[in-house]
C-alpha cells in the first residue's frame, strides 16, 4: 500500500527564516502529490498540488514544493516565515495504481518564533 | 459558493446516545468523503461517497458506525451507541473526482462522548 512520510511531528523556525517541512512516499509509480494547511479550529485547505509537468510548484502564501522522482520526495519550502504560518502541515497522495486512493501524513506541526 | 457545510460544530453527548453529524457538500461534487481526525491516529478516512454511492467504507471503525448520502446535497454520519472513545474532530470533504483534484473540507464536527 501507498504510504507518506512527513518527518519531523514539530518543527519550529524564526520569523523571516526558511521553512521545510519533509515529505517522502513509497510508491514505484509517481502518485498525484498534495500539500494541505489546517490552522486551528479549521478544516484542511490545499496549499498546492503536483499532477504533471512543471515538478516545482507554487501554492498560496508563498509557498512551493518540489517533485523529486529519484528521492521520492516532494518537499515543502517558504523562503521566510511569518507568523501567519503557523499551522499544521500535511502532505498527500493519490496513488494512480489504486484508483487514485487518497493517504494523508500525520502532520507536521510548525510553530514560527517571533 | 458558501463551501462545505457541517452541522453541529460542536457536540457534546453521553455515552450510550445516538449521534448524527451533517454534510452539505459543493454543488457539483460528485465524491463525498467522512474523515475522523484525533491527536492519536491522526487523520483517518471514514468512507466515501461517489453520486451519493457508498464506495469504500474500510475505514468504519466498527457497526456503531453508518453513512448515508440520500441526495446529491446531503450526507450523514451516525454513531449508535456512541463510546468515549469516539470524541474526535470529523471532516467531511468534497471534491470534483477522486484523486487529482482538490479535496474541500468543511470546518468540521468536534465530538465529545462524555
Amino acid at each position: 500500500a501507498q504510504s507518506v512520510t512527513q518527518l519531523g511531528s514539530h518543527v519550529s523556525v524564526s520569523e523571516g527564516a526558511l521553512v521545510l517541512l519533509r515529505c517522502n512516499y513509497s510508491s514505484s509509480v509517481p502518485p498525484y502529490l498534495f500539500w494541505y494547511v489546517q490552522y486551528p479550529n479549521q478544516g484542511l485547505q490545499l496549499l498546492l498540488k503536483y499532477t504533471t509537468g512543471a515538478t516545482l510548484v507554487k501554492g498560496i502564501n508563498g509557498f512551493e514544493a518540489e517533485f523529486k522522482k529519484s528521492e521520492t520526495s516532494f518537499h515543502l519550502t517558504k523562503p521566510s516565515a511569518h507568523m501567519s504560518d503557523a499551522a499544521e502541515y500535511f502532505c498527500a497522495v493519490s496513488d494512480r495504481r489504486t484508483g487514485n486512493q487518497f493517504y494523508f501524513g500525520t502532520g507536521t506541526s510548525l510553530t514560527v518564533i517571533p | 459558493d458558501a463551501g462545505v457545510i457541517q452541522s453541529p460544530r460542536h457536540e457534546v453527548t453521553e455515552m450510550g446516545q445516538e449521534v448524527t453529524l451533517r454534510c452539505k457538500p459543493i454543488s457539483g461534487h460528485d465524491y463525498l468523503f467522512w474523515y475522523r481526525q484525533t491527536m492519536m491516529r491522526g487523520l483517518e478516512l471514514l468512507i466515501y461517497f461517489n453520486n451519493n454511492v457508498p464506495i469504500d467504507d474500510s475505514g468504519m471503525p466498527e457497526d456503531r458506525f453508518s453513512a448515508k448520502m440520500p441526495n446529491a446535497s446531503f450526507s450523514n454520519l451516525k454513531i449508535q451507541p456512541s463510546e468515549p472513545r469516539d470524541s474526535a474532530v470529523y471532516f467531511c470533504a468534497s471534491s470534483r473526482d477522486r484523486g487529482t483534484g482538490e479535496q474541500f473540507f468543511g470546518p468540521g464536527t468536534r465530538l465529545t462522548v462524555l
